[in-house]
C-alpha cells in the first residue's frame, strides 16, 4: 500500500537553528509532492510544492524542499528557524497511477524556542 | 475572496447517533474533497466530488458518505457513529480537482466529538 512517512513526530529547535524534516513515500510511479503547514488556531495551508523540474523548490517563509527520486524522499529544510515557524508539518503525495488519491504522512510537530 | 467554510465548526454527539457536515468551498471551485485528521493519524483522505460526482474515494468503511451539490457545496454524513469517529474534519476545494492541483484551499474544520 502507498504510504508517506514522517519521521520526526516532534521536533523542538532554538531559534536560528537549522531545520530538516524528512519525508519519505512509498510509490515508484509519477507523484507530486506538497508540504502543508497548520499555524496554532490556523488552517492547512500550502507551504511549497514539486510537480516537474528543478527538484530544489522554495516555498513561502524561507522554506525549501528537494526531492530525490531514488530515494523517494522530499525533505523540508530552512536554514534559520523562527519562533514563528511553530507550526505542524504535513508531506503530501498525489500519485497519478492511483485514481489521484492524495496520501498525507502524519505530521511534525515543530516548537521553537525563543 | 472568501475562504473555504465549514460548519458546524464543534458538535458533540453520541454513538449511534448520525451527522451531517457541510462545507461551502471558494467562488468557482469545483472540487471538494474531504478529510479526517487525528492525533499520529495525520490526515486521511476520504473523498473528493468534482461537479456533483464523487471522483475518488479512500478506505473509510460506508458509513461515511457524501454529496455535493449544484453550487459545488458539499455535505458529509456519517452514520451509526462510533468513539473512534472522533475526529477534526477538513474539507479542501480547489479549481480543477486532485488530479491537476497545485494547491488545496482548506477549511478550518468540523470537530466531532462522539461520547
Amino acid at each position: 500500500a502507498q504510504s508517506v512517512s514522517q519521521h520526526n513526530h516532534h521536533v523542538i529547535l532554538s531559534e536560528a537553528a537549522s531545520l530538516e524534516l524528512g519525508c519519505n513515500y512509498s510509490y515508484g510511479g509519477t507523484v507530486n509532492l506538497f508540504w502543508y503547514v497548520q499555524y496554532p488556531g490556523q488552517h492547512l495551508q500550502l507551504l511549497l510544492k514539486y510537480f516537474s523540474g528543478d527538484p530544489l523548490v522554495k516555498g513561502i517563509k524561507g522554506f525549501e524542499a528537494e526531492f530525490i527520486k531514488s530515494k523517494f524522499s522530499f525533505n523540508l529544510r530552512k536554514p534559520s528557524v523562527q519562533w514563528s515557524d511553530t507550526a505542524e508539518y504535513f508531506c503530501a503525495v498525489i500519485s497519478y497511477s492511483s485514481a489521484s488519491k492524495i496520501i498525507f504522512g502524519s505530521g511534525t510537530r515543530l516548537s521553537i524556542r525563543p | 475572496k472568501a475562504g473555504v467554510t465549514q460548519t458546524p465548526r464543534y458538535l458533540i454527539k453520541t454513538r449511534g447517533q448520525q451527522v451531517t457536515l457541510s462545507c461551502s468551498p471558494i467562488s468557482g471551485h469545483r472540487s471538494v474533497s474531504w478529510y479526517q485528521q487525528t492525533p499520529g493519524q495525520g490526515l486521511q483522505f476520504l473523498f473528493e466530488y468534482f461537479s456533483e460526482t464523487q471522483r475518488n474515494k479512500g478506505n473509510f468503511p460506508g458509513r461515511f458518505s457524501g454529496r455535493q451539490f449544484s453550487n459545488s457545496r458539499s455535505e458529509m454524513n456519517v452514520s451509526t457513529l462510533e468513539l473512534g469517529d472522533s475526529a477534526l474534519y477538513l474539507c479542501a476545494s480547489t479549481s480543477e480537482g486532485l488530479a491537476y492541483t497545485g494547491e488545496l484551499f482548506f477549511g478550518e474544520g468540523s470537530r466531532l466529538t462522539v461520547l
